[in-house]
C-alpha cells in the first residue's frame, strides 16, 4: 500500500502541554507536508520539510524527518484550545511529482 | 493572502445525476489537483492537471470523472452519473510548481451528498 500510518489516532491533552504526532510512510519521498483540518472544514497547510532536511520550525511547530526510518513527527508546543483539530501528514513520492499521499491523521483535542 | 476557492460549499444530488464542482486556484499557480475525503476516512488523490492535460490520476478517477480548465481561472471536476459512494468532501488544490518541490494549497472543499 502507498499509504502510511499516523499515531496516535487520537490525542487528548491539557492546554499548555506539548503534543507530538508521528507519521510513517513507505516509499522514498521528495518532501513531507503537514496539514491541519478543523472538523468538516478544509485543509490548512502548516509546514513542508524536504527530504534533505532533518528538522524545521515554524512558530510553535517543530517538524522532524528521518528518511532512514521513513518517519516524521510534528510537535506543537504550548498547545491552545484552538489547536484542536485533525492533523495529517502528506508526502510527495520521489517517482511522482503530481500528487500527495496522505496519512490517516491524528485527532488532537486540547482541553482548556 | 491568495487562496483557493470552491463552489458550491454543499451539493445535494440524486443518484445518476451529473454534478460539476468548481474551483478557482491561486492565480499564478500552474498545477491543479482534486482530492476527496469520505467521511471519517483519509484524504485520497483523484487527479492532477498541468498544461491543460491530466498529469496523473488514481484508480478512483474512472470514466465517470472528468476535469476541465474552461478558462484562465476555473478548474472543474465533473461526475457524469453519480453513485451513492461518491458522497464525500471534494477538495481542489493548486501549487505553483510541482508538488515534489513546493507546497500544495487546498480549498475549503465541496461536500457532495448523493441520495
Amino acid at each position: 500500500s502507498q499509504q502510511g500510518e499516523e499515531d496516535p489516532q487520537a490525542l487528548s491533552i491539557q492546554e499548555g502541554e506539548n503534543a507530538t504526532m508521528n507519521c510513517s510512510y513507505k516509499t522514498s519521498i521528495n518532501n513531507l507536508q503537514w496539514y491541519r483540518q478543523n472538523s468538516g472544514r478544509g485543509l490548512v497547510h502548516l509546514i513542508l520539510i524536504r527530504s534533505n532536511e532533518r528538522e524545521k520550525h515554524s512558530g510553535r511547530l517543530r517538524v522532524t524527518l528521518d528518511t532512514s526510518k521513513k518517519s516524521s513527527s510534528l510537535l506543537i508546543t504550548a498547545s491552545r484550545a484552538a489547536d484542536t483539530a485533525s492533523y495529517f501528514c502528506a508526502w510527495a513520492e520521489r517517482d511522482s511529482s503530481y500528487k500527495l499521499i496522505f496519512g490517516s491523521g491524528t485527532r488532537l483535542l486540547v482541553r482548556p | 493572502e491568495p487562496e483557493v476557492t470552491q463552489t458550491p460549499s454543499h451539493q445535494v444530488t440524486q443518484m445518476g445525476q451529473e454534478v460539476i464542482l468548481r474551483c478557482v486556484p491561486i492565480s499564478n499557480h500552474l498545477y491543479f489537483y482534486w482530492y476527496r475525503q469520505i467521511l471519517g476516512q483519509k484524504v485520497e488523490f483523484l487527479v492532477s492537471f498541468y498544461n491543460n492535460e491530466i498529469s496523473e490520476k488514481s484508480e478512483i478517477f474512472d470514466d465517470q470523472f472528468s476535469v476541465e480548465r474552461p478558462d484562465g481561472s476555473n478548474f472543474t471536476l465533473k461526475i457524469r452519473s453519480t453513485k451513492l459512494e461518491d458522497s464525500a468532501m471534494y477538495f481542489c488544490a493548486s501549487s505553483d510548481i510541482g508538488v515534489a518541490y513546493n507546497e500544495q494549497f487546498f480549498g475549503p472543499g465541496t461536500r457532495l451528498t448523493v441520495l
